[in-house]
């Protein structure tokens, strides 16, 4: 199994730019997660989908940010327009949601965003 | 008050040491626990999951206090390799800040 997938591993963009982040979940995974992680504020749940379906945005931080899961294997993740504060890894993660398994997260190896 | 919190640490440690780490939820129905370990510059990856009985996986016991809220983690006999962060998850998204373990020759 190739795990979660996630694109570019290394972002190095201006203020002011667009920032597409891409993940890959994996496959027969039903629930996918965007996390934002830094050192002062750890580890923060942006948004979650359910079957392609946004289910808890409240962590995504301002309008800038938007996300999209068009079918089961792809998702997104934008800021536009970027800011220096947005500087942070980018982790997906994806499990499986069913109510005799534990929902053990797997995590993509994340996108470090450096805005300047 | 944050949903999940837990010391940071960090905790310096010699090898064969005992270390348990805390964390403390203030969601009183929430259902699933886990404890999840990430290295520097690395992605979190799951330990162990908590269960409401507590549990043991060689040298590392997770238990569940449903009355004060809180999971913590023992790690007996540490070693090197058990440097890293770790992570406690309440109701599989609400991550903790992490303490940061070294343990030391």
């Amino acid at each position: 199994d190739a795990g979660v997938i996630q694109s570019p591993r290394h972002e190095v963009t201006e203020m002011g730019q667009e920032v597409t982040l891409r993940c890959k979940p994996i496959s027969g995974h039903n629930s996918l997660f965007w996390y934002r992680q830094t050192m002062m504020r750890g580890l923060e749940l942006l948004i979650y989908f359910n079957n392609n379906v946004p289910i808890d945005d409240s962590g995504m931080p301002e309008d800038r940010f938007s996300a999209k899961m068009p079918n089961a294997s792809f998702s997104t993740l934008k800021i536009q327009p970027s800011e220096p504060r947005d500087s942070a890894v980018y982790f997906c993660a994806s499990t499986l949601r069913d109510r005799d398994l534990e929902d053990t997260q797997y995590f993509g190896p994340g996108t470090r965003l450096t805005v300047l | 008050r944050k949903e999940v919190e837990q010391d940071p640490g960090p905790f310096n440690v010699p090898e064969g040491a005992t270390v348990a780490f805390n964390c403390t939820y203030s969601n009183s129905a929430s259902q699933s626990f886990f404890w999840y370990r990430q290295d520097c510059r690395k992605e979190p990856k799951l330990l162990m999951s908590v269960y409401s009985s507590g549990n043991e996986d060689g040298r590392f016991t997770a238990q569940l206090n449903r009355a004060s809220q809180y999971i913590s983690l023992l790690i007996r006999d540490s070693k090197l390799s058990d440097s890293a962060t770790y992570l406690c998850v309440v109701n599989d998204m609400r991550f903790g800040a992490g303490t940061r373990l070294t343990v030391k020759p």
